[in-house]
């Protein structure tokens, strides 16, 4: 089945203990990217990667890393989280670039919660 | 990108037509217009897209006006199950793709 999974789906951790969150899609997507949904405020574009070794900031970049060393995978990691990073997190991915005829499809979310 | 406004909520009767607006009055020639929703916490689920034409597909119809600067998403009948937040997405030439807050359609006996 064609889809994109996350891990974990639920997170509960401390301040400043690194954590990363896994992406993997099995449709050999191009572009993937990661969003931070919070009450109000919508999704928001976090970063992006166009291909491999192609990675690029979103909207709210701080305090998060990525990479994307192959295709299909592209984790989100956080060095050091903070309780503004409390938030539901969605990894997304499509065959092209958004501004191609390529809709996206999204992972199930994780929901993090940083003390 | 193109910014898109849409209502914060909206009601529907079930069994009757949801139309969702959207206005998209910076629209380039070359972004398209994608529909998106997403029910309760899930992932947001694609509906539909256009360029210029109107598209229907199994889930949705979207009318794109002919100068571009607005659509309608219609839920020709609508169920308790397509209560969601709905997302218009106007694509452009950057790779960003950002998501506003939607209309929340709320669809009620």
């Amino acid at each position: 089945e064609a889809q994109v999974t996350q891990n974990p789906r639920y997170l509960i951790t401390v301040t400043g203990k690194k954590l990363t969150v896994t992406c993997s899609q099995n449709m050999n997507h191009e572009y993937m990217s990661w969003y931070r949904q919070d009450p109000g405020l919508g999704l928001r574009q976090i970063y992006y990667s166009m291909n491999v070794e192609v990675t690029d900031k979103g909207d709210v970049p701080e305090g998060y890393k990525v990479s994307r060393k192959e295709k299909r995978n592209f984790p989100l990691i956080l060095e050091s989280p903070s309780p503004n990073q409390t938030s539901l997190y969605f990894c997304a991915s499509s065959l092209r670039a958004p501004y191609a005829d390529s809709p996206l499809h999204f992972g199930n979310g994780t929901r993090l919660t940083v003390t | 990108d193109a910014k898109t406004t849409q209502p914060t909520s909206m009601d529907c009767a079930e069994g009757r037509a949801a139309n969702l607006p959207c206005n998209h009055s910076t629209i380039s020639g070359n972004e398209y217009v994608y529909w998106y929703r997403q029910i309760h916490s899930q992932g947001p689920q694609y509906i539909i897209h256009g360029l210029k034409n109107n598209e229907t597909n199994e889930m949705a119809s979207l009318i794109i006006t002919e100068d571009r600067k607005s659509s309608t998403l219609i839920l020709p009948h609508a169920t308790l199950r397509d209560t969601a937040v709905y997302y218009c997405i106007v694509t452009g030439t950057a790779s960003k793709l950002t998501f506003g807050t939607g209309t929340r359609l709320q669809v009620t006996l």
